[in-house]
């Protein structure tokens, strides 16, 4: 069953270490998406990619980076985490060639950094 | 700039009573409208889509939602709900490069 798919489901992590949240997706979709979701808040993208090696900044300023090398790997990595990252990250992907523009979310991963 | 507005952040009602969740969307000539049910710890889910056409759209879940322009809403409704409901719903438009601009969301709570 075609899918996408987000790990870890849950983080908790200090200050300052490192890390990448994993984005995969089964359904061979071009395009890519990162949300950033705060607690009764909605969603704002971060960043979004419409092929391999396509990425861009999307409307919420991030201190994340993103990387598509591969069609359906589209991980996120924060190099040093602060608390003010804490947050649910939402990863979504999209068939240009459909012309829905339905767009797929995986679970999420939330964020805590202490 | 585009915008979504839901008015709504918290409904309660009763299981079994009809439900509306309101949306308005900003100016645009041909809306691409969406509505969205996110369960606790859980990610998104498509309910309905608008593109053109009938301005009734039926979705899963027996939700469906109408739109009209003359008002720039896009209402969803379910004749009754059932516990199982109990969710955040988020209203999106399609706006340049097919991102999506998301509303708030409405949190429903379901009583018995």
């Amino acid at each position: 069953e075609a899918d996408i798919y987000q790990t870890p489901r849950y983080l908790v992590i200090g200050t300052g270490k490192k890390i990448t949240l994993e984005c995969s997706q089964t359904m061979g979709h071009d395009k890519m998406y990162w949300y950033q979701q705060d607690p009764g808040m909605e969603l704002h993208l971060i960043h979004y990619s419409y092929g391999v090696n396509s990425t861009e900044k999307g409307d919420l300023s991030s201190e994340s980076t993103v990387s598509r090398i591969r069609t359906e790997h589209f991980p996120l990595t924060l190099e040093s985490a602060r608390p003010s990252h804490t947050s649910q990250y939402l990863c979504a992907s999209s068939d240009s060639g459909q012309g829905t523009y339905e767009q797929y979310f995986g679970p999420g991963t939330r964020l805590t950094v202490t | 700039a585009q915008s979504v507005t839901q008015p709504d952040i918290h409904i309660t009602v009763s299981e079994g009573a009809s439900l509306e969740l309101r949306c308005n969307y900003s100016y645009g000539a041909t809306p691409y409208l969406f509505w969205y049910v996110q369960s606790p710890g859980q990610g998104l889910q498509l309910l309905l889509k608008y593109f053109s056409g009938d301005t009734l759209v039926q979705g899963i879940k027996g939700f469906e939602a109408e739109f009209k322009r003359s008002q720039s809403s896009f209402n969803l409704r379910k004749p009754s709900v059932h516990w199982s409901d109990a969710a955040e719903y988020f209203c999106a438009q399609i706006r340049e490069a097919d991102k999506l601009i998301f509303g708030t969301g409405t949190r429903l709570q379901v009583f018995p």
